[in-house]
């Protein structure tokens, strides 16, 4: 089955500098890469999602890159401020239809934004 | 429109009880899917239904069961529950054709 590794568990940025997650990710099937942001006590909230037959995707301050060929996507927050600091995971999924997927997720990452 | 709702939120049952857990998906969806969420395992994939068939299920015990209803509404059920069940629960929701999946805000289970 898919395994997805994320690195780093833990980053502290200085607001406005910039933070980037990594994950890679085992099964070539796979071809959704959601990142989902958590803050202590909520729900994982989607915050961008990459498919692949893109390279790159941005919105706003958030983007994702994806390398099909070595196997690995990244998540780049740009400008960060306090409200970024969560937890993010990153997630994989073979190509389905009509469903909610069965996501890998990544172990997280606790993004700290400091003041 | 509403959100995806879990019931209930918080849960506290002893060793060797059985619990059920429900979820509603956001009208219009009819695929749903559980997570179990650890602070040692992370978010694994529990199982995933569509139009009351189970299509996935991820590598957990027996144990773990679920059922989806002609609404949508789905819900999963652990019996023998042990210490290690401890865990927050969330489900997810998909429609048809869209892959985001929207995540409920989980139960929380306390296994003592």
């Amino acid at each position: 089955g898919e395994n997805v590794e994320q690195h780093p568990s833990t980053l502290s940025v200085q607001e406005g500098d910039s933070a980037v997650i990594k994950c890679t990710y085992s099964d070539s099937a796979s071809n959704y890469f959601p990142w989902y942001k958590q803050e202590l006590g909520k729900r994982p909230q989607l915050i961008i999602d990459i498919r692949s037959n893109v390279g790159e995707k941005k919105d706003q301050r958030i983007a994702v890159t994806l390398n099909k060929t070595a196997k690995h996507f990244s998540l780049h927050i740009t400008e960060t401020q306090p409200e970024d600091s969560a937890v993010y995971f990153c997630a994989a999924s073979p190509k389905a239809s009509g469903s909610a997927r069965q996501l890998t997720f990544g172990s997280g990452t606790q993004l700290t934004v400091l003041p | 429109k509403a959100g995806v709702t879990q019931t209930p939120r918080y849960l506290i049952k002893t060793r060797g009880q059985q619990v059920t857990l429900s979820c509603s998906p956001i009208s219009g969806h009819r695929s749903v899917s559980w997570y179990q969420q650890t602070p040692g395992q992370g978010l694994q994939f529990l199982f995933e239904y569509f139009s009351e068939t189970q299509r996935n299920k991820g590598n957990f015990p027996g144990r773990f069961s679920g059922r989806q209803f002609s609404n949508s509404r789905s819900e999963m059920n652990v019996s023998t529950l042990e210490l290690g069940d401890s865990a927050l629960y969330l489900c997810a929701t998909s429609d048809r054709g869209n892959t985001e999946a929207f995540f409920g805000q989980g139960t929380r289970l306390t296994v003592v």
